[in-house]
């Protein structure tokens, strides 16, 4: 059984960076074609996403996003961290994470976490 | 980057019904029966989203056979026979060729 759980603060002051973790179990993100991307979804709106990471390290960004992202991988605990810099309160949202699976012809999101909602508030 | 647009964006069926959702891509994500990187995923009333289709055309584990998936290069169609129910939420379109990434605007699915 494939789980992933997103943790981290669930209220940040603007100007500040989030910080988000995904732990997740059931997949090895040492399996060529594994990937763990990041979408969030603001209240009411549709989805947008963010971030992804392979299990070759190669690492992709929303270019729409004006904050700075950045995600890395830890291998050895199940774990990608995600961080987004300059938080502003249109940054409220609900941000998931996702087990990709993806292969020469496809690649889809096969399992979701079940998001944790971020507040950007002073 | 390519862009999705989904059609309608909201629809209100009787249990029963079929139903048809297109999803048009600003550039074709390829012709060959191989190759479509475009997904489907349904997000029911407080819940995460969930795959429902993938490759265009494939049923993802679990799903009923009264989804299915269809199209290729820029023009795509999800469809559900016999409305139940439990098929409310809101359906997104996905194309997963090249990133970034992008979903469509959605569409919700009501019962009346």
């Amino acid at each position: 059984q494939i789980t992933l759980r997103e943790s981290g603060p669930t209220l940040v002051k603007p100007t500040q960076t989030l910080t988000l973790t995904c732990t997740f179990s059931g997949f090895s993100l040492n399996t060529g074609g594994v990937g763990v991307g990041w979408i969030r979804q603001p209240p009411g709106k549709a989805l947008e996403w963010l971030a992804l990471i392979y299990w070759n390290d190669d690492k992709r960004y929303s270019p729409y996003v004006k904050n700075s992202l950045t995600i890395s991988k830890d291998t050895s605990k199940d774990q990608v961290v995600f961080t987004m810099t300059n938080m502003d309160p249109v940054d409220t949202a609900t941000y998931y994470c996702a087990h990709l699976v993806s292969t020469m012809t496809t690649g889809y999101f096969q399992d979701w976490g079940q998001g944790i909602l971020v507040t950007v508030s002073s | 980057d390519i862009v999705l647009t989904q059609s309608p964006l909201s629809l209100s069926v009787t249990p029963g019904e079929s139903v048809s959702i297109s999803c048009r891509c600003s550039e074709s994500l390829g012709q060959s029966a191989q190759h479509h990187y475009l997904d489907w995923y349904l997000q029911k009333p407080g819940q995460s989203p969930e795959v429902l289709i993938y490759l265009a055309s494939t049923r993802a584990s679990g799903v009923p056979d009264r989804f299915s998936g269809s199209g290729s290069g820029t023009d795509f169609t999800l469809r559900i026979s016999r409305v139940e129910a439990e098929d409310v939420g809101v359906y997104y379109c996905m194309q997963a060729l090249q990133t970034p990434f992008t979903f469509g605007q959605g569409t919700n699915l009501e019962i009346k």
